[in-house]
């Protein structure tokens, strides 16, 4: 079946220090989704790609969608304490609806201050 | 955010117990969601919900059983379950099935089954 990986698993920067977590599909995807968690919180929303190559921003987060649309990144530039939490990344099978959605595992991000 | 509500936050139960998990979404969306968020482990999907009808059951034991009175509620019973039944299980809802709407996410109910 369908499978996304995520990587790195865990991810432990000083404050102001840059950080990319990567997302990669075994299939093409219709779009990908990422949220956030908190530490004793549940995910949050960020962003939605759709388009092959499609690059979005948010503040200090940058968002990539590949051009075979089975791979993304999240990149923050110059991390702060706030960026604490868990990103995952979840994909739409091509053709697929909301019900077929599969997360990634998460990147566990913590920042030193 | 109070678009999703879950009920309880925290949940003890023994094996033999009967318990219920509750959600409500204040959005009006037409589909909702059970996940089950397990440590290392990516969230796994069990029940999906579109117009009180189920349209995904994705191989969940039937000691897990789900309930859809309407739109804006959603259910989860609770039965003989087992200690790795412990998890955070979230509630979702989005405003349609289609691959672009997105989901939003309930606090969760912490489960411990001892």
């Amino acid at each position: 079946g369908q499978q996304v990986m995520q990587i790195p698993q865990y991810q432990h920067v000083q404050e102001g220090e840059d950080f990319t977590t990567y997302c990669n599909s075994s299939t093409t995807l219709s779009n990908i989704q990422w949220y956030k968690q908190r530490p004793g919180g549940h995910p949050v929303f960020l962003i939605q790609l759709v388009k092959s190559g499609e690059v979005k921003k948010q503040k200090r987060l940058t968002f990539q969608f590949g051009e075979a649309k089975k791979n993304s990144s999240l990149h923050i530039t110059a991390t702060q304490t706030t960026d604490v939490g868990t990103y995952f990344c979840a994909g739409v099978n091509y053709g697929g609806s909301q019900g077929n959605l599969i997360f990634g595992k998460g990147t566990k991000l913590s920042v030193k201050p | 955010e109070t678009g999703v509500t879950q009920t309880p936050r925290h949940l003890v139960m023994g094996m033999t117990n009967k318990k219920s998990l509750k959600c409500e979404q204040h959005l009006g969306h037409n589909a909702m969601y059970w996940y089950k968020q397990s440590a290392k482990k990516p969230l796994e999907l069990m029940f999906v919900y579109s117009l009180e009808e189920r349209v995904e059951n994705n191989s969940v034991p039937s000691r897990f059983s789900p309930e859809c009175p309407n739109s804006s509620h959603l259910f989860l019973h609770l039965h003989t379950l087992q200690p790795e039944d412990s998890a955070l299980y979230l509630c979702a809802s989005s405003r349609g099935q289609r691959s672009t709407d997105t989901q939003y996410f309930g606090p969760g109910t912490r489960l411990t089954v001892l």
